[in-house]
């Protein structure tokens, strides 16, 4: 059973370009998480995210940042028009249901870099 | 809203020895989850340990065990007889337990744990 996949796992963009990370949750999942870490820290919460809604997107920044999980294909984290404050590791977690009653796992991160 | 706080930086240890790392966090919450995630220097995020606020009992897996005190908000981790694969970060994170959306996790900086030959 093939484990959270994310692509690319390392991503180079010059400032004012685009970026677009992807998430395969774990088979028969169908929650997905995307948390952000910058050096020196720990990982702070993105989005929450369900088969093509946005459930919780409260530690997304309001402007260049976006999310879906549509009903067929990976979960998406884009961010146009990057800075070099964006670099940073994103990590994509997902878990089967409610976390409450589930783990949430994690795939092995994208390392943006921002020149 | 919720903090969790990792005061050490980092920590060292002789193989085969036990370590605890601290963990305190603040919340008003009554129903709440505690994790303690590995991220070892492939940077895989994984899953040490998990506690559910309303046990009394610690949850134990293996070497790893915890020390939950609920009035005084710490959660430590215990790793008895340390191994070299060890060596990693290591994160504690908090849950709110209520229904709803709330099911995103809240991390510490983290600790950087050496584990010595």
């Amino acid at each position: 059973n093939a484990g959270v996949m994310q692509n690319p796992r390392h991503l180079v963009r010059r400032r004012g370009q685009e970026a677009r990370l992807r998430c395969s949750p774990m088979k028969g999942h169908s929650h997905v998480y995307w948390y952000r870490q910058l050096p020196e820290e720990g990982l702070k919460f993105m989005v929450y995210l369900q088969k093509e809604n946005i459930i919780d997107e409260s530690g997304m920044p309001k402007e260049r940042f976006s999310a879906e999980f549509p009903k067929e294909g990976p979960s998406i984290l884009r961010i146009q028009q990057v800075v070099r404050g964006d670099s940073a590791a994103y990590f994509c977690a997902s878990s089967r249901r409610d976390s409450r009653t589930d783990t949430q796992y994690f795939g092995p991160g994208t390392r943006l870099t921002v020149l | 809203a919720q903090t969790v706080t990792q005061s050490q930086p980092e920590m060292s240890v002789q193989e085969a020895e036990t370590v605890t790392l601290s963990c305190t966090y603040d919340t008003s919450e009554n129903n709440y989850y505690l994790f303690w995630y590995k991220q070892p220097p492939s940077r895989q995020m994984i899953l040490v340990i998990r506690q559910e606020a309303y046990k009394q009992q610690n949850a134990t897996e293996n070497r790893f065990s915890v020390n939950f005190q609920k009035a005084a908000k710490s959660f430590s981790l215990k790793i008895s007889d340390s191994q070299l694969g060890d060596t990693a970060m290591y994160f504690c994170a908090f849950m709110k337990g209520e229904t709803g959306a709330n099911s995103k996790l809240t991390f510490g900086k983290g600790i950087t744990l050496s584990v010595r030959p």
